[in-house]
């Protein structure tokens, strides 16, 4: 059975600073790989996704995650983060070739001045 | 397009009562899942259908959770009789398929009195 773990509860980092949000998983077959954030009161938004290819994927916002298979690790990173940024972010997964997506418990980062 | 409509936005019962809450997908996904969201147990996948069938439904707490979905344009969950414990924030996500990004609702922030 898949699931997500999302070591951190709350990442509190100031302005401009590089932020770095882990993500582990566990599934026995492949898996494709979604980061989602949700701002206040609102849905979450898919930021970036990871199907095949390239390790390193590019979001929106500046954001990247990468991929490490030995690792099963899916860590969210930004060099340089924005107040804007203040929001929870959920990392997701789910087995290629099924239809469900199961999400972590989502980190809250918030970004101080 | 509208988005994933969910009604309706707010729901506030009290214990004992029937609760029906509503989805309408975007127009031409094949994919829809309930999610439920608290506090304590983040983001929840209660259940998802395909195609208008349900395929897995292992998220749903109990007897007391039903969900439908009579054609591809409409979905509901039910829950009867409603417990506070129930209180949380509901949302459905449809998508166009396996890795395709989820698009959400606003949620139905649902309060058991």
């Amino acid at each position: 059975a898949q699931s997500v773990t999302q070591l951190d509860s709350q990442v509190p980092v100031f302005e401009e600073a590089p932020v770095e949000l882990r993500c582990n998983y566990s599934s026995s077959v492949s898996v494709y790989l979604f980061w989602y954030v949700q701002y206040p009161n609102q849905g979450l938004q898919l930021l970036l996704k990871y199907l095949s290819g390239s390790t390193l994927v590019k979001g929106i916002n500046g954001f990247e995650a990468e991929f490490n298979k030995s690792q099963t690790s899916f860590h969210l990173r930004k060099p340089s983060v924005h107040i804007s940024d203040t929001a929870e972010y959920f990392c997701a997964v789910n087995d290629v070739g099924q239809g469900n997506l199961i999400f972590g418990k989502g980190t809250k980062l918030s970004v101080k001045p | 397009d509208a988005g994933v409509i969910q009604s309706p936005r707010h729901e506030v019962t009290e214990m004992g009562q029937e609760v029906t809450l509503r989805c309408k997908p975007i127009s031409g996904h094949n994919s829809l899942f309930w999610y439920r969201q608290t506090m304590m147990r983040g983001l929840e996948l209660l259940i998802y259908f395909n195609n208008n069938v349900p395929i897995d439904d292992s998220g749903m707490p109990e007897d007391r959770f039903s969900a439908k979905m009579p054609n591809a344009s409409f979905s509901t969950l039910k829950i009867q009789p409603s417990e506070p414990r129930d209180s949380a924030v509901y949302f459905c996500a449809s998508s166009s398929g396996k890795g395709e990004k989820l698009f959400f609702g606003s949620g139905t922030q649902l309060s058991v009195l």
